[in-house]
């Protein structure tokens, strides 16, 4: 059982350039979404997705975008890398008929 | 919009030490509480609690909600230096998509 891939798992980048982080499940799960941690924070929702096709805004979304053309990946694009951008990101999925969720391995995230 | 908060944000205890921490929350409908264990990595799931005054078990943690007060605690009794890490509040409310997360109490267990 892989769960939730997230890649790459360390990323560095210059203000101003794109990336996109890789987020799969093969649990079949209808709802996935990426949080990203910054030092002695919790987990703040970037954006989910409740099924393929269907996504929205959590509570930081600005900077970034994602889609969901698949029940299993859901990648998290940065648009104009900034160093605020800079933290740990974590893909996570759930099934719907459930509420614990099920993490990937968090992508670390520098932008210079 | 959902709310989470927990005290205290952190906590340094000597093994054998019993420990409380709390979680408090604003929430639309709401559906359940989650908490998570988080070592350096990815936060791994503890306890789900959904009805008021119904204990969870796990060895040396355990945890009870309170519907009608808006909060939860997560107790670790006799604690060991394995039991450091930051432990996570989250809920689920009205919008089943989303999980909306606490800052965390990171917890230190000295020997």
């Amino acid at each position: 059982n892989a769960g939730v891939t997230q890649t790459p798992k360390f990323q560095v980048l210059k203000t101003g350039q794109s990336m996109t982080l890789q987020c799969a499940q093969d649990m079949n799960h209808e709802y996935m979404s990426w949080y990203r941690q910054d030092p002695g924070m919790g987990l703040r929702l970037i954006h989910y997705s409740v099924g393929a096709g269907i996504t929205d805004q959590g509570e930081v979304p600005n900077g970034y975008n994602v889609s969901r053309s698949t029940t299993e990946d859901f990648p998290l694009r940065l648009l104009s890398a900034a160093p605020s951008q800079t933290s740990v990101y974590f893909c996570a999925s759930r099934d719907s008929g459930a509420n614990v969720l099920t993490f990937g391995a968090g992508s670390r995230l520098t932008v210079l | 919009e959902d709310k989470v908060v927990q005290s205290p944000l952190s906590l340094v205890v000597h093994e054998g030490d019993t420990v409380t921490l709390n979680c408090s929350y604003e929430v639309t409908n709401f559906r359940s509480l989650l908490w998570y264990k988080q070592e350096k990595k990815a936060p791994t799931f503890l306890f789900m609690l959904t009805s008021s005054g119904i204990e969870k078990k796990s060895g040396r943690l355990s945890s009870i909600l309170d519907k009608k007060e808006l909060f939860s605690i997560l107790n670790i009794t006799a604690t060991q230096t394995g039991d450091s890490a930051v432990y996570l509040c989250a809920v689920v409310g009205a919008n089943a998509g989303k999980s909306t997360f606490g800052d965390g109490t990171t917890l230190t267990v000295k020997p």
